[in-house]
């Protein structure tokens, strides 16, 4: 079966640091990959999706980029944070070419950046 | 481009009432999916239902119903003798199957609040 997996769970980070958070799916190849935030009461928007290895399509310009290295895995970074970045990030996957078979999120990252 | 709106931003139900989430979408596109999913307050995002644009059937799982109308753009869904654990964010969402990028959009999403 497919699972996804999100890691970490919770990070709280001072402005102006680094940001790597990796999500990887098992049981599956070539999907679709997505990456989300949730800023604080508000709605899911989304920050990047991917086909395929090194394919990165950004949806909203911001201080973030995203990276494909592998098939199944998915990189979220910053090389400087700001404040603006806290939220909660949620990865998804879904197969490729076929939207009618949903979308699997993972368990999520809160960060908080200080 | 796509949009959903859910205008409902929160409501409070006491225990044993019925509520009805709406959803109002947008689309070009003849051939698209909807979603509905339910966010505890664990953060983690509960698939509830997809459906179809050709699918107009409503649906009912257990205490859960849709109400899917193409004529006006809506896809509702209805909590029937609500309980405490039905509280939650619930989110609306579209995804195009022909045009524009294979995601998820989402509508800003309803905080629903079950008072025992």
């Amino acid at each position: 079966s497919q699972t996804i997996h999100q890691w970490p769970a919770t990070l709280v980070q001072p402005v102006g640091s680094p940001l790597s958070l990796e999500c990887t799916v098992e049981g599956t190849s070539n999907p679709n990959l997505y990456w989300y935030r949730q800023a604080a009461g508000r709605g899911l928007q989304l920050l990047f999706y991917s086909v395929g290895i090194g394919q990165i399509s950004s949806e909203v310009p911001q201080n973030l980029s995203a990276s494909r290295p592998q098939d199944r895995q998915f990189i979220l970074s910053s090389k400087k944070l700001l404040l603006s970045d806290s939220g909660f990030y949620l990865c998804a996957w879904s197969v490729q070419g076929k939207a009618n078979y949903g979308y699997t999120f993972g368990s999520g990252t809160r960060l908080t950046v200080v | 481009a796509q949009k959903v709106t859910q205008a409902q931003t929160e409501i409070s139900v006491v225990e044993k009432e019925d509520v009805t989430l709406d959803c109002v979408y947008e689309t070009r596109d003849t051939t698209y999916y909807l979603f509905w999913y339910k966010q505890p307050p664990s953060g983690e995002l509960v698939f509830l239902i997809r459906r179809n644009s050709f699918d107009e059937q409503n649906e009912i799982s257990g205490r859960y119903s849709w109400n899917f109308q193409k004529s006006t753009s809506s896809f509702n869904f209805t909590i029937t003798a609500s309980q405490v654990v039905d509280s939650a964010v619930y989110f609306c969402a579209l995804s195009e199957a022909t045009r524009g990028r294979r995601a998820l959009t989402f509508g800003s999403g309803t905080r629903l609040q079950v008072q025992p």
